[in-house]
């Protein structure tokens, strides 16, 4: 089974500019979640999609939004980016077991984002 | 505010010996509990979890411990190998009976093998 795959994997961008990143989950698998990592805050949570709806969202400003598709890939938006946004944007996916939503997140290989 | 936290960001061990990377959480209302492995240039690689009605909960060479006492979580790894040479995270679900949503990682722990 195929592993959680992001696109593109590496991207420069300039300030001002918007940028759009994909993530294909596993296959079965209804739920995305996004994940900013920077050295200096860590792994932060940004959002959650599950069949098409954002379920829950970190404390991120409006400029990063988010979608989920019906086939449950979804897509991050950062617009007016600013320097700070360099980071490595992660995406997990989460699927249901005969009890619920498991808890278990599979992560892609990310992508790796720098504003200049 | 409410975070997860690691005590040691970088750990040294010899090739062979037991590794424990700890970790401390101050939401006592978290119920799950995970730990992950991160190498250069990946994504986060699932570990081990474990339930807060748990108190310890082995895999395969690695065994993960909650004190929910004194809120803290620690991972044992058994006979330490080149290939467990990672940053490890811990990670908690600060909502009780949620799914896969907004998952509070701690700093990590950079485990450095020792040949």
């Amino acid at each position: 089974k195929a592993g959680v795959t992001q696109t593109p994997r590496y991207l420069i961008k300039t300030r001002g500019q918007q940028v759009t990143l994909s993530c294909s989950p596993i296959s079965g698998h209804r739920s995305v979640s996004w994940y900013q990592q920077t050295p200096g805050q860590g792994l932060q949570f940004l959002f959650e999609y599950f069949s098409e709806t954002q379920r829950n969202k970190g404390n991120f400003p409006g400029r990063f939004s988010g979608r989920q598709f019906s086939n449950s890939r979804s897509e991050m938006n950062v617009s007016t980016l600013e320097l700070g946004d360099s980071a490595l944007y992660l995406c997990a996916s989460s699927m249901f077991t005969a009890t619920g939503l498991s808890y278990e997140q599979y992560f892609g290989p990310g992508t790796r984002l720098t504003v200049t | 505010g409410e975070s997860v936290g690691l005590h040691l960001p970088t750990l040294s061990v010899q090739e062979g010996d037991n590794s424990i990377i700890n970790c401390a959480y101050s939401n006592s209302a978290s119920d799950y509990f995970i730990w992950y492995k991160q190498e250069s240039g990946k994504g986060p690689q699932f570990i081990i979890d474990i339930r807060s009605n748990m108190d310890k909960r082995q895999g395969q060479r690695v065994t993960v411990l909650l004190n929910k006492t004194v809120k803290h979580l620690s991972l044992q790894i058994a006979a330490t190998q080149p290939g467990d040479s990672a940053v490890y995270f811990c990670a908690e679900n600060p909502r009780s009976g949620g799914g896969a949503d907004g998952l509070t990682f701690g700093k990590g722990t950079h485990l450095i093998i020792q040949p």
